[in-house]
Formats: C-alpha cells, structure tokens, sequence
C-alpha cells in the first residue's frame, strides 16, 4: 500500500512569509508524527497526533509553528513569518497508534531566503 | 548532556569488514531502543529495535544492548558499499516521540 506521502518536496520561501506543509499518513494509521531535521543533526520532534487531537506539542520552538489535524488524516504544519533559522526537512511519520513503529514520508525541505 | 549521544563520525571501513556503531542515553528508565538508517537525501528507515539487555540478531545486523551502562550499539558484519548511510540511535518517550542521536555517518569503502 501507499507510504506516507507529503508535499510539497522542496519549498523555497522568504523571510517573513507564511508556509504550510502537509503529511498524509498511512490510511489507518491513528498517530502521525512531525519532527525537522537539519543538516548533520539526528530528527527533532516538533508535535504528534492521536487522531485529531495534537497529544503533545512540547517540541515546537516558539507560537509561530501550529499543526492541524482536523479529520484524524491528512495533517498541515504551519509556520509563520518565517526565519532563516526554519530551513531544515521536515519529517512526517505515521504509526498504527502511539506509540507503534513509526513509518517516514520522504520529507519536505523548507529553503528560507 | 544530549539525551541520546552518537559520534558524528565519519567512520569509514572496508568492505567485508565489520562496522561497529555506538550510543549512549541518559535516562535510565529507557526501556526500548531503536536503530534507523538514512541514506542522503532519504528518509530515516527502522531496521532494528531491542528492548532486553544482551544481543539481538537480523541478518547481518546485531544490536548490543547494556542497560547498566546506558549503552546501545549496532554492529553490521561484512559491510557492503550499499550499507553506506547515517545510522540514527532513537529511544521512544511517552507517547512514542522518538528522540534521536545525530547520526553516525558510515562509509563502506570497496
């Protein structure tokens, strides 16, 4: 079956700009993941989900970042008046439920200009 | 101290050898332990978990696990060029929220 999916894969912004990142899941999966990764460093989790509800958000960096969940799927993360410090790749990963294996999308690289 | 610690390397071997891969955690109430492989530009890929103090074996790969010292490895025997990669330590927290190491970067030289 399909993978977990996200789009887009690269994305080039400018400073100060609003972006919006999506994930869709492995279909049944109850539990998606979100993590950024920036060069030479290991994934760092930012928030994941239980179904539609955000189950811990203790790893987004400041109240610019917000994530959504509306329908238990497809998920958005959305950063806010950008800085050059967000460019990384962002993870999404899925599980069956929390906390199962997890599962990776190939990532979307954000380029903040 | 980093929750979950990995020499960034790079650590580099000859094909055929054997590659050891090490990393330490600082919560001793860590109760399973997780290895990924990247490869550039790709996502992180599980390959091995371990939960128990001692060895455990898939294929090639061994996991080393030591409770009592906070330390998990991987070893690879008879690495090949396509095991060329980053190799990620992980341990879960509640919830599952994996916390990484930085990576091992590994090269296989023919």
């Amino acid at each position: 079956g399909a993978g977990v999916s996200q789009t887009p894969s690269n994305k080039v912004t400018e400073k100060g700009k609003y972006v919006e990142l999506r994930c869709d899941p492995i279909s049944g999966h109850t539990a998606l993941y979100w993590y950024r990764q920036s060069l030479g460093q290991g994934p760092e989790f930012l928030i994941y989900f239980q179904g539609t509800g955000a189950a811990d958000d203790s790893g987004l960096p400041n109240d610019r970042f917000f994530a959504v969940r509306p329908e238990g799927s497809v998920s958005t993360l959305k950063i806010q008046r950008t800085e050059r410090g967000d460019s990384a790749v962002y993870l999404c990963a899925s599980s069956l439920m929390a906390p199962d294996t997890q599962y990776f999308g190939p990532g979307t690289r954000l380029t903040v200009l | 101290q980093k929750e979950v610690e990995q020499n960034s390397g790079p650590l580099s071997v000859p094909e055929g050898a054997i590659a050891s891969l090490n990393c330490t955690y600082s919560d001793r109430g860590s109760q399973s332990f997780f290895w990924y492989r990247q490869y550039s530009g790709k996502s992180p890929e599980l390959i091995m978990s371990i939960y128990s103090n001692g060895d455990k074996e898939d294929g090639r790969f061994t996991a080393q696990l030591n409770k009592a010292s906070q330390y998990v490895s991987l070893l690879i025997r008879d690495s090949q060029p396509s095991d060329s990669a980053t190799y990620l330590c992980a341990v879960p927290r509640q919830g599952g929220k994996l916390i990484f190491g930085q990576g091992t970067e590994l090269s296989v030289k023919p």
